[in-house]
């Protein structure tokens, strides 16, 4: 079975711009989860969503929006980046809402903001 | 909140030797308990869990128990080899505030380096 894939591995941007990280869930999995890992931090909860929807969302503000296709897959999308948002960026499948069931992580993006 | 404390690392030993990871926890609700490893260039991988208070999770060795009385979930391994050198993440999910929808609440992680 495939794992999760995020594309791209590493980006650039520049302060003010707007980027766009893509998530390819594991086979059979339903429910997708974004998280932000800072230099030397363990990672935050963004959102997560389940069947197109979203389904919970961490402290993080409105510019931080998502989207879940009907294949399950998903986007993260971030408006006006600030120099604090360079963080590595994980995206983790499950195969439903509930955490127990147990998450498959990517490996990541590493976004930089000049 | 939620929260979770972790022993400041880098954590250094030599190959064979016992180790042992804290980690605490606050909580509003019944929390399950996790620890992920994130090996170099890599995503976080799932070591362990325990979803009720005196459960013990294990796997490759190594082991936690979830401790209520001490909000505690320390990860242990009896012998440790080079292979094991990653960063050890604790981790929660707040069952009562939110289920699976507030996501895990992370500590900082433990950087842990095996010497020959």
């Amino acid at each position: 079975e495939t794992g999760v894939t995020q594309s791209p591995t590493h980006l650039i941007k520049t302060r003010g711009q707007q980027v766009t990280l893509r998530c390819s869930s594991q086979s059979g999995h339903n429910t997708v989860s974004w998280y932000q890992q800072a230099l030397g931090q363990g990672p935050q909860f963004i959102f997560q969503y389940y069947r197109e929807e979203e389904n919970g969302r961490g402290n993080f503000p409105p510019r931080f929006s998502g989207l879940q296709f009907p294949n399950y897959s998903s986007e993260l999308n971030v408006n006006a980046l600030e120099l604090d948002d360079s963080a590595l960026y994980l995206c983790a499948s499950s195969l439903g809402r509930e955490i127990n069931y147990g998450y498959t992580f990517g490996s990541g993006t590493r976004l930089t903001v000049v | 909140g939620d929260s979770v404390t972790q022993m400041e690392g880098p954590v250094t030993l030599s190959e064979e030797a016992f180790l042992t990871i804290n980690c605490t926890y606050t909580a509003t609700g019944y929390p399950s308990l996790f620890w992920y490893v994130q090996y170099p260039g890599e995503g976080l991988q799932l070591l362990l869990k325990a979803t009720k208070a005196d459960d013990k999770g294990s796997n490759k060795g190594f082991e936690a128990t979830y401790r209520k009385e001490t909000t505690s979930f320390h990860l242990e391994k009896g012998s440790v080899q080079v292979s094991d050198s990653a960063v050890y993440f604790c981790a929660l999910s707040d069952l009562v505030s939110g289920g699976g929808a507030d996501g895990l609440t992370f500590g900082k992680g433990t950087h842990l380096i095996i010497q020959p």
